[in-house]
């Protein structure tokens, strides 16, 4: 079956430290690829995906993701995080039509 | 620019009483999906409907039922409402490329449901 996996229910850092969120999947044929962001007591936000071609894409707000097919990982990045940046973040697939879910990761960011 | 609509927000309904959430899609958007995010949980897909036909089903209890009409917005029934119903109902819908399977979605706010 397809299952994504988040390597980190919660992350607290300070602002301005690095972040890398890990997500890997399970799935052998084509996939599609998001990350989303849900801020507190919002609806879900698309921060980037891939669909194809380079596999570094970058996404709103800073956040780039790395697409290793030989891993199967999708991991998030972000050079340096902002308070605002706390929320919960979801990898997910859609090897067609339904979206699958990690189980979020919680990113505190510590003014 | 119109984004996917989702009424009402929120919903108190007591056990055993029935809810109906409804979903209008993103103009010209053709899918529309269901998904259940219980509290500190993933959303868990529920249902999705292609040009008014269910497309694909999830963990969707036979309690609850859905489908989209000719307008292309959608109703999620659920009916003997228990307390584990409690939750965040999201919709979201798409332009389905059946080619490519490229397919963003593009979620609502969601109806809170809570089930007391």
């Amino acid at each position: 079956a397809q299952s994504v996996s988040q390597h980190n229910h919660h992350v607290i850092l300070s602002e301005a430290a690095s972040l890398e969120l890990g997500c890997n999947y399970s799935y052998g044929g084509t996939v599609n690829l998001f990350w989303y962001v849900q801020y507190p007591g919002q609806h879900l936000q698309l921060l980037l995906k891939y669909f194809s071609g380079d596999p570094l894409v970058k996404g709103i707000k800073g956040f780039e993701a790395e697409f290793i097919k030989s891993k199967f990982s999708f991991n998030l990045r972000k050079p340096s995080v902002q308070w605002s940046d706390t929320a919960e973040y979801f990898c997910a697939v859609n090897p067609r039509g339904k979206l699958i879910f990690g189980q979020g990761t919680e990113l505190s960011v510590k003014p | 620019a119109a984004g996917v609509i989702q009424s009402p927000r929120h919903l108190i309904k007591e056990k055993r009483e029935t809810a109906t959430l409804k979903c209008y899609p993103i103009p010209r958007h053709d899918t529309v999906y269901w998904y259940q995010q219980g509290p500190g949980q993933d959303p868990q897909f529920l249902i999705s409907f292609y040009e008014k036909m269910q497309s694909d089903k999830g963990s969707i209890p036979d309690r609850f039922s859905a489908q989209q009409f000719s307008d292309y917005h959608s109703e999620l029934n659920m009916s003997s409402l228990e307390l584990g119903d409690s939750a965040l109902y999201f919709c979201a819908s798409s332009l389905e490329d059946r080619v490519s399977s490229y397919n963003e979605q593009f979620f609502g706010p969601g109806t809170r449901l809570t089930v007391l």
